[in-house]
């Protein structure tokens, strides 16, 4: 099944204490997105990877890094995290050409306290 | 840089009743426009999508979306809701400059509500 998947769904931290997000995709697409989704904001763009090693920012980046060694995976990492990245977050692919419509993951609710 | 805009924050409608969800975006060129739903604690699914042709766009769970270029809009409409429609939907713009896949932009969702 095509699929994107998030890890941990859930996860409670305290502020400054590192953690990675994972996620994976099985469609070998090229691009891979993660956003993070605030009450009455919208989905807003984090990262994003147009192809191995090719990062670069969104629209909000600051108090995160991306990595992207495999076309597979684009782990999320939150060095010091502080209670205003407390957010639902979402990764996404999609196939490299054309309008090609994103694949979210199901969510990764994260709480900083 | 492109934007969009949804008016309505929420909308409630009675099961049967048709539905029209506003969506207007701001791009230079033609863009690329989306519907996504998302229902209470899952992830977004696609609702359908434009990016040439007819600018009626028929999608799946029985929506369509027409596309308006000169009023800017990508409203969302179907004839007769259900109650499993109740979800919060996005509205989303990318750029079809690049030839590309390339950042989607969203708007900030319109929460349905469906009354029995």
């Amino acid at each position: 099944e095509a699929q994107v998947t998030q890890n941990p769904r859930y996860l409670i931290t305290v502020t400054g204490k590192k953690l990675t997000v994972t996620c994976s995709q099985n469609m070998n697409h090229e691009y891979m997105s993660w956003y993070r989704q605030d009450p009455g904001l919208g989905l807003r763009q984090i990262y994003y990877s147009m192809n191995v090693e090719v990062t670069d920012k969104g629209d909000v980046p600051e108090g995160y890094k991306v990595s992207r060694k495999e076309k597979r995976n684009f782990p999320l990492i939150l060095e010091s995290p502080s209670p205003n990245q407390t957010s639902l977050y979402f990764c996404a692919s999609s196939s490299h050409r054309g309008p090609n419509e994103q694949y979210f993951g199901p969510g990764t609710r994260l709480t900083v306290t | 840089a492109q934007s969009v805009t949804q008016p309505d924050i929420h909308i409630t409608v009675s099961e049967g009743a048709s539905l029209e969800l506003r969506c207007n975006y701001s791009y230079g060129a033609t863009p690329y426009l989306f519907w996504y739903v998302q229902s209470p604690g899952q992830g977004l699914q696609l609702l359908l999508k434009y990016f040439s042709g007819d600018t009626l766009v028929q999608g799946i769970k029985g929506f369509e979306a027409e596309f308006k270029r000169s009023q800017s809009s990508f409203n969302l409409r179907k004839p007769s809701v259900h109650w499993s429609d109740a979800a919060e939907y996005f509205c989303a713009v990318g750029a079809s400059n690049t030839g590309t896949a390339s950042k989607l932009t969203f708007g900030t969702g319109t929460r349905l509500q469906v009354t029995l």
